[in-house]
């Protein structure tokens, strides 16, 4: 059975930071570019982040680039998402993803004071 | 960055009518994917490069459209399709969704 698992969300200040982490079992990890993806409350969905299948290139969207950093370990099945100089904005539920086949269910941040 | 419009924003169906939401993206892109999401869940893949089904869809939903212009389809509505549902390009960076649809049944 596939699965992707969340952690690391939770409460945090403005400014603060805080780093998710996606435990991915089931399929083969390195095969797949990885993605984190938000939704605020009672919003759409939204592109984060992704990463090559090694980790050797990554893409971010433009309000997060400079503060938040996507990584992986292949080794362990594992995606980061390392988010620095949290904001307000950047609260929401962040989904770990294949984008095209696996999702996991979430995790929610929270950025407030 | 490509913009992708969704339409409608909500919708209201009766079982058995027939549905179509459409997204227009501000350039060309090569394939368009859609999800399915129910409250409180974590969106699914529903259709894949345009017109693919994702494992388990049922044969109802269809996909179809070319450069800037997509839509999915329900032939025959049924409650189960209640959901919101956002399409998606990824053929370029940054990777962006459609604003959603809010589909529910009548």
């Amino acid at each position: 059975e596939v699965q992707l698992v969340e952690s690391g969300g939770g409460l945090v200040q403005p400014g603060r930071s805080l780093k998710l982490s996606c435990a991915a079992s089931g399929f083969t990890f390195s095969d797949y570019y990885m993605a984190w993806v938000r939704q605020a409350p009672t919003k759409g969905l939204e592109w984060v982040a992704s990463i090559s299948y090694d980790g050797g290139s990554t893409y971010y969207r433009d309000s997060v680039k400079g503060r938040f950093t996507i990584s992986r370990d292949n080794a362990k099945s594992s995606l980061y998402l390392q988010m620095d100089s949290l904001r307000s904005e950047d609260t929401a539920t962040y989904y770990c993803t294949t984008v095209s086949a696996y999702w996991g269910q979430g995790t929610l941040v929270t950025v407030s004071s | 960055e490509i913009v992708l419009t969704q339409s409608p924003t909500t919708m209201a169906a009766s079982p058995g009518e027939k549905v179509t939401i459409t997204c227009r993206a501000s350039s060309s892109v090569s394939y368009m994917h859609w999800f399915q999401q129910k409250s409180g869940t974590s969106p699914k893949p529903w259709i894949y490069d345009t017109s693919k089904l994702a494992s388990g869809v049922p044969d109802r939903f269809s996909g179809s459209g070319s450069g800037t212009s997509y839509s999915l389809t329900i032939s025959s509505m049924e409650a189960e399709d209640a959901a919101t549902y956002y399409c998606l390009q990824r053929s370029s960076y940054p990777f962006t969704f459609g604003s959603g649809t809010k589909l529910e049944i009548k």
